[in-house]
């Protein structure tokens, strides 16, 4: 039984360009959660999804980014448009029922 | 404002000796309290997970505590191991439109030296 897998694990682009971050649940899993860790900082919530519909986006910024959960295939969080400040890890969790776990997270780096 | 406040930010122990990180929290509604360990580039791995009736956890060398008076946990670290050396993340849950919403403390950074 595979964790929570996340991919790419380690993502350059150049400020403008577009990053997909992608999140394959652990088997079973139809809830979704996306976080964001800054350097020295706690991870913070950004948005919770279950299968095709978003439940929680109150820590998603108000543009460039979007998430989404298909009824086939991962997770996707988009940023488009990327910029400096957007350098950070992204960590997925997913959960059954309360318990949330995580995956290795992809680090993001915005030239 | 839903917070988790965690010291010391970083600690150095020498391997086999014990230490205590603490955890103060303002969330409400308080659902629970959990400690994760997170190795350098990896995500968090849950330790211990604590509701508000229960106020000691243990998890083999990690023992965890709860005040839900003083909104206050802490982490102790028996026989410390070169392994230990991670951050340590107290996070707290709240309830929040029909599920539970975690919020994260900034952590503590263990080294543990030999």
């Amino acid at each position: 039984n595979a964790g929570v897998m996340q991919n790419p694990r380690h993502l350059v682009r150049r400020r403008g360009q577009e990053a997909r971050l992608r999140c394959s649940p652990m088997k079973g899993h139809s809830h979704v959660y996306w976080y964001r860790q800054l350097p020295e900082e706690g991870l913070k919530f950004m948005v919770y999804l279950q299968k095709e519909n978003i439940i929680d986006e109150s820590g998603m910024p108000k543009e460039r980014f979007s998430a989404e959960f298909p009824k086939e295939g991962p997770s996707i969080l988009r940023i488009q448009q990327v910029v400096r400040g957007d350098s950070a890890a992204y960590f997925c969790a997913s959960s059954l029922q309360n318990e949330q776990f995580f995956g290795p997270g992809t680090r993001l780096t915005v030239l | 404002k839903n917070q988790v406040e965690q010291s010391p930010q970083s600690l150095i122990i020498l391997e086999g000796k014990n230490c205590t990180l603490q955890c103060n929290y303002t969330v409400s509604p308080f659902s629970n309290l959990r400690w994760y360990k997170q190795d350098t580039g990896r995500g968090p791995v849950s330790l211990t997970i604590m509701t508000f009736s229960e106020n000691t956890k243990s998890n083999g060398r990690y023992t965890a505590t709860l005040d839900a008076d003083t909104k206050q946990s802490s982490l102790h670290i028996t026989a410390s191991q070169l392994s230990d050396s991670a951050s340590y993340i107290c996070v707290v849950s709240a309830q929040s439109g029909g599920y539970n919403k975690l919020i994260f403390g900034a952590g503590t950074r263990l080294a543990v030296h030999p």
